[in-house]
């Protein structure tokens, strides 16, 4: 099962509040976990990404936390603000390259 | 340095006819990946061109799809007989075979097909 879900499909934070965006994966073989954020009319950018050898990996204020046990991982915005409004899709893949397995999307608001 | 581009950047066609979508992927990434993404939803994987090694075709929908990489640099998607679900943003993007696997998207072509 190479699925990927992610939830919410939409979040409304407010400035300065914290955005917590949650994914599942069924297939352990996968061991690149990357997160992605879209602009309208824009291609996708990735954000940040982990490696199941850890369990927590910051830039900034973006955090993804990694459970390989529960087969879940999510991403933390920190201090949100307006700029982060944006669509967020995490992904599953392989270290060694190929395609990735995108989750649904997380339309995140930030209002001022 | 210049990104990941596609072209055309917008595409109407009629039920019935064959589009090509192109991509320019950046200089030295000699892996290529198409994906669609229909209103909505998330990316679908379609085909990856991994350097001179076979593409991985397993996410072409049907035989009307098609693509081609030539020279290990441009490549172009093909739709023949074009559907009304056909309809999505096709995104474009390359990396590198080795080392960093960063996959970086090009803006897209959205196709529309009425």
């Amino acid at each position: 099962q190479q699925q990927v879900k992610q939830s919410p499909q939409s979040l409304i934070v407010q400035k300065g509040g914290i955005s917590i965006i949650n994914c599942a994966y069924e297939n352990t073989a996968f061991d690149y976990f990357p997160w992605y954020q879209q602009f309208p009319g824009k291609g996708p950018a990735l954000l940040i990404a982990i490696r199941p050898d850890v369990s927590e990996k910051k830039e900034g204020r973006f955090t993804i936390s990694f459970n390989k046990s529960a087969k879940q991982f999510s991403l933390h915005i920190m201090d949100s603000q307006p700029g982060d409004s944006a669509t967020y899709f995490c992904a599953a893949g392989w270290d060694q390259g190929g395609k990735l397995i995108f989750g649904q999307g997380t339309e995140l608001s930030v209002k001022p | 340095g210049a990104g990941v581009s596609q072209s055309p950047s917008n595409k109407v066609t009629e039920k019935g006819k064959d589009v090509e979508l192109r991509c320019d992927p950046i200089s030295g990434h000699t892996a290529l990946y198409w994906y669609r993404q229909s209103l909505g939803q998330g990316l679908e994987f379609l085909i990856y061109f991994q350097g001179n090694s076979a593409p991985d075709k397993s996410g072409l929908p049907s035989d009307r799809f098609s693509a081609e990489r030539t020279g290990g640099s441009v490549s172009t998607l093909t739709i023949q007989r074009t559907q009304q679900e056909d309809s999505a943003v096709y995104l474009c993007a390359s990396s590198f075979l080795s080392g960093s696997y960063e996959q970086y998207f090009g803006p897209g072509t959205r196709l529309t097909v009425t």
